[in-house]
């Protein structure tokens, strides 16, 4: 079966560095997605990674090891507006996405 | 500013009711995908569509069926509804070939 898996929930206080992990399982890889999601709104796009490494986008960085199947977004200097949900997702080869059940962040200050 | 809209924020229907939940983009994509979501279950795909007219079974398409006649539009059908209906539905698109989907605001649906 595919499956991706992420912690339920992650809590943190402001200015402090959190990581959200991802390991998969699935039957063809194309790349790792991660999608950020607040209460009551749609998900939105944050970072996707096709080779092994890290990407920075500001104070989002995600990683990659194709290798060891594993995955993580990295957020730092948080800030209460962070506080959403985060899914990890794998993009197959035909451009469908499998998700992740997803990892609730709360930031406290 | 790119757009994905969905015809209803909230709808309350009854089990045994058709059911059209209705997906307008407005960048000129080429894929479109349905997803339900569920507490603790994530986003699951219902239906997704390379091009106008064509198709794909997703993870969980019993109970559901898609339509799309035009490249801007893709509809989400439940012939029948019924209350494990009941979800949160999701729509959004992609370039073909592109890392990036883009959500719609989402119709949470309601199966009395």
């Amino acid at each position: 079966g595919q499956s991706l898996e992420q912690p339920s929930e992650v809590t943190a206080v402001e200015g402090a560095i959190v990581q959200i992990n991802c390991t998969y399982q699935t039957s063809g890889f194309y790349g790792l997605s991660w999608y950020q999601q607040h209460d009551g709104g749609a998900p939105t796009f944050l970072s996707y990674n096709a080779l092994d490494g890290l990407e920075e986008t500001g104070r989002f960085s995600s990683f990659l090891s194709r290798s060891d199947s594993y995955g993580y977004l990295l957020l730092q200097e948080l800030q209460m507006k962070d506080s959403a949900s985060y899914f990890c997702a794998v993009r197959d080869q035909t451009d469908k996405l499998i998700f992740g059940t997803g990892t609730r962040l709360q930031v406290f200050p | 500013d790119v757009k994905v809209t969905q015809s209803s924020r909230y709808l309350v229907k009854r089990t045994g009711e058709k059911v059209f939940l209705e997906c307008v983009q407005d960048m000129d994509h080429e894929n479109m995908f349905w997803y339900r979501q569920d507490p603790g279950l994530g986003l699951r795909l219902i239906y997704f569509s390379y091009d106008v007219k064509m198709k794909e079974k997703g993870d969980i398409p019993e109970g559901y069926s898609v339509s799309r006649e035009k490249k801007e539009r893709f509809s989400l059908i439940l012939e029948s509804a019924s209350t494990n209906q009941t979800s949160m539905y999701l729509c959004a698109s992609s370039p073909l070939e592109d890392n990036e989907q883009f959500f719609g605001p989402g119709t949470r649906l309601t199966v009395l």
